[in-house]
């Protein structure tokens, strides 16, 4: 069956553009998360949908940051006036779990990698 | 500061040795622990897992155990294939009423043929 797919797998822009990358999780999967992986690190939490409410979004590192899921399937996550250290990949991840319990596998989309020039 | 330490950032093991991967959390809290696996361009995949109710795992070739006293956890890979040749994540959680990941920074594993 079909994974977490995310699009673009690449994206450049420049200082102060703003970008929307997607997340198509897979099919049925109730949870859904975003994470950024800079250069180096491991991955970092972002935010958390559990259908379309968007139940934690403590990770987003500024206000320039956000997230929706209109339909509870498809995800969307904004940078606004992008700066060079958003720069990193974002990963998408969903999950089968009903309730937010992290003992549920989380499947990781091939993320989007971002460079702000 | 880093709640999940991979204090290895890489490991060369010949093909057919055991490869043995290291992680040390702070957060007494945390009762869910998972290895994940990175190919370059690929999202990380699942590995294995453990809830801190065990001391061991095992799932084919790999084997987690955890230390809870210690706060460590190490994942044993025995036979290491070529194939194996990855980055490897360790994750924690706390299960009670939360659902994300605390990812460490990654151990880069390198199988010899």
């Amino acid at each position: 069956g079909a994974g977490v797919s995310q699009s673009p797998r690449y994206k450049v822009a420049k200082r102060g553009q703003d970008v929307a990358l997607r997340c198509d999780p897979i099919s049925g999967h109730v949870s859904l998360f975003w994470y950024q992986q800079a250069l180096g690190q491991g991955p970092e939490f972002l935010t958390y949908f559990q259908n379309e409410a968007q139940l934690d979004k403590s990770g987003l590192p500024s206000d320039r940051f956000f997230a929706e899921r209109p339909e509870g399937s498809v995800s969307t996550l904004k940078i606004q006036r992008t700066q060079q250290e958003d720069s990193a990949v974002y990963l998408c991840a969903s999950s089968s779990s009903w309730e937010p319990q992290s003992s549920y596998e989380q499947y990781f989309g091939p993320g989007t990698r971002l460079t702000v020039t | 500061d880093q709640q999940v330490k991979q204090n290895s950032p890489s490991l060369s093991v010949q093909e057919g040795r055991i490869s043995i991967l290291n992680c040390d959390y702070t957060n007494s809290m945390f009762d869910y622990f998972l290895w994940y696996k990175k190919y370059p361009a690929e999202g990380p995949t699942f590995l294995i897992s453990i809830s801190s109710i065990k001391d061991k795992n095992e799932d084919g070739r790999f084997t987690v155990f955890l230390n809870k006293s210690a706060k460590h956890l190490s994942l044993h890979i025995v036979p290491s294939q070529p194939g194996d040749s990855a980055v490897y994540f360790c994750a924690a959680s706390v299960t009670s009423g939360t659902y994300k990941y605390i990812f460490g920074t990654g151990t880069r594993l390198k199988v010899l043929a």
